[in-house]
């Protein structure tokens, strides 16, 4: 089946500083990935959709410059939360869509990453 | 805006007990249905999914959903839940293209007691 990873897994870090997060398609070409932010005992809220060699679509209310957002190739996703502070401490996660015959219709998620900024 | 509301927040029932877990949409166009299922210290897993053709939906591990347009429902059940199915349920819709990334209802956490 279609795996996708995500690195870290978990990630602490101080106030003001920058983190990059990664997600990764490892048997399949993801021309589309997503990437969400769950708050605990929350649901999963969509952050972003990064189209692979395009600049990335944020949902209202997302801030771009904050949590920028790179697709440089068919397999690879980042997510960098700058100048982070304790409000960013949230579980992100990201999923991508196999495209096939033109349909591209199931996300497949990652295992998520647990920010937390002290 | 697509919305999903899903009406349990917490369910608990016992072993070989009949389980329904309500959601219902808000949109307007052509969708995409989906139940996830969050196992704890798991990431989601697709449990089923309703694109167009027969509104009753199979999917894995015996759980079936029944897309109701004119109640714009999409009904997860299971006739018999097993202890392993204790886990945290998410109902989820994108626009009919289904290039668009879901909207999750709140989710629902099921417990099942031995």
């Amino acid at each position: 089946g279609a795996v996708v990873s995500q690195h870290p897994s978990r990630v602490i870090c101080k106030s003001g500083t920058s983190v990059k997060i990664e997600c990764r398609s490892l048997d399949f070409q993801a021309t589309t990935m997503f990437w969400y932010r769950q708050f605990p005992k929350q649901s999963l809220m969509l952050m972003a959709t990064s189209n692979e060699g395009s600049k990335a679509t944020y949902e209202q209310g997302v801030e771009k410059d904050k949590f920028l957002i790179n697709h440089a190739s068919l397999t690879l996703s980042t997510l960098t939360v700058t100048s982070a502070h304790p409000e960013d401490s949230s579980f992100y996660i990201c999923s991508a869509t196999q495209e096939s015959g033109g349909h591209r219709n199931e996300q497949f998620f990652g295992p998520g990453t647990r920010l937390t900024v002290l | 805006a697509q919305s999903v509301s899903q009406h349990n927040h917490h369910v608990i029932l016992s072993e070989a007990a009949s389980l329904e877990l309500g959601c219902n949409y808000s949109y307007g166009g052509t969708v995409n249905l989906f139940w996830y299922v969050q196992y704890p210290g798991q990431h989601l897993q697709l449990l089923l999914k309703y694109f167009s053709g027969d509104p009753l939906v199979k999917g894995i591990k015996g759980f079936e959903a029944e897309f109701i347009k004119s109640k714009f429902s999409f009904n997860l059940r299971k006739p018999s839940v097993q202890w392993s199915d204790t886990a945290e349920y998410f109902c989820a819709v994108n626009s009919g293209g289904g290039a668009d990334g879901l909207t999750f209802g709140k989710g629902t956490h099921l417990i099942i007691q031995p």
